[in-house]
């Protein structure tokens, strides 16, 4: 137990449904981070929200849409998403201009089909 | 951009040393991580070095850095089966006021033999 936490663990969904993934971290941390791990790929960061401010988007496409309503919660709504979004999202929390490290959740392993 | 590369795969046998090296491009990052991914979980930091350090042990963890030619080694020692995992280095750089991004590497599946 990392002290963040993601629901739900597994999701399948068709390309036609919208559905959010959430995260919350109880670790007091001021940052949240959504990474996508596709299989033999890099970890991708996605978004950052630093003190519920987006700071970062990677040129993610907009039918992912994050939304942090405050410092422990993150949430990312899905819609018509296609196959290749199947991956495993990945939510993490740090504490800015820490020199500690970010925490993970353990993942909601998303198919799309 | 930053880029960091590892190989993709290594075997080791038990009771041997693991070594998983890992290169990146960055020359400004400050800190430099290992982390750990067993099956169906999360990351978890093992350790980390600052970018003025060329070493640090930490059991049978040794984290070797060369700054000079941004190469980070980990080595494990008496590599066990539990060590049988998926690890990722990841950089990052201060940078004032902002949250700090982790660039990771692909990972490198470490299978531990009997």
């Amino acid at each position: 137990e990392t002290g963040v936490t993601q629901t739900p663990r597994h999701l399948v969904m068709g390309m036609t449904n919208k559905k959010s993934l959430k995260c919350e971290q109880h670790l007091g941390h001021n940052a949240m981070y959504w990474y996508k791990q596709s299989a033999k790929k890099p970890l991708e960061l996605m978004f950052v929200y630093n003190f519920k401010e987006q700071t970062e988007n990677n040129s993610v496409p907009s039918r992912f849409s994050p939304e942090c309503p405050n410092s422990s919660h993150l949430f990312l709504h899905l819609h018509t998403l296609q196959p290749e979004d199947s991956a495993l999202y990945l939510c993490a929390s740090s504490q800015v201009r820490s020199i500690n490290e970010a925490f993970f959740g353990q993942g909601t392993r998303l198919t799309v089909v | 951009g930053e880029d960091v590369e590892q190989s993709l795969f290594l075997s080791v046998r038990e009771g041997d040393s693991s070594v998983i090296n890992c290169t990146y491009t960055d020359s400004s990052s400050t800190y430099l991580y290992w982390y750990k991914q067993e099956p169906g979980a999360g990351l978890q930091l093992l350790t980390y070095i600052f970018s003025n350090m060329d070493m640090k042990q930490d059991q049978r963890l040794t984290v070797l850095l060369n700054k000079k030619d941004k190469h980070l080694s980990l080595r494990i020692a008496d590599t066990q089966t539990g060590d049988s995992a998926i690890y990722f280095c990841a950089e990052s750089s201060i940078s004032s006021g902002s949250a700090r991004q982790l660039t990771f590497g692909s990972g490198t599946q470490l299978t531990v033999l009997p």
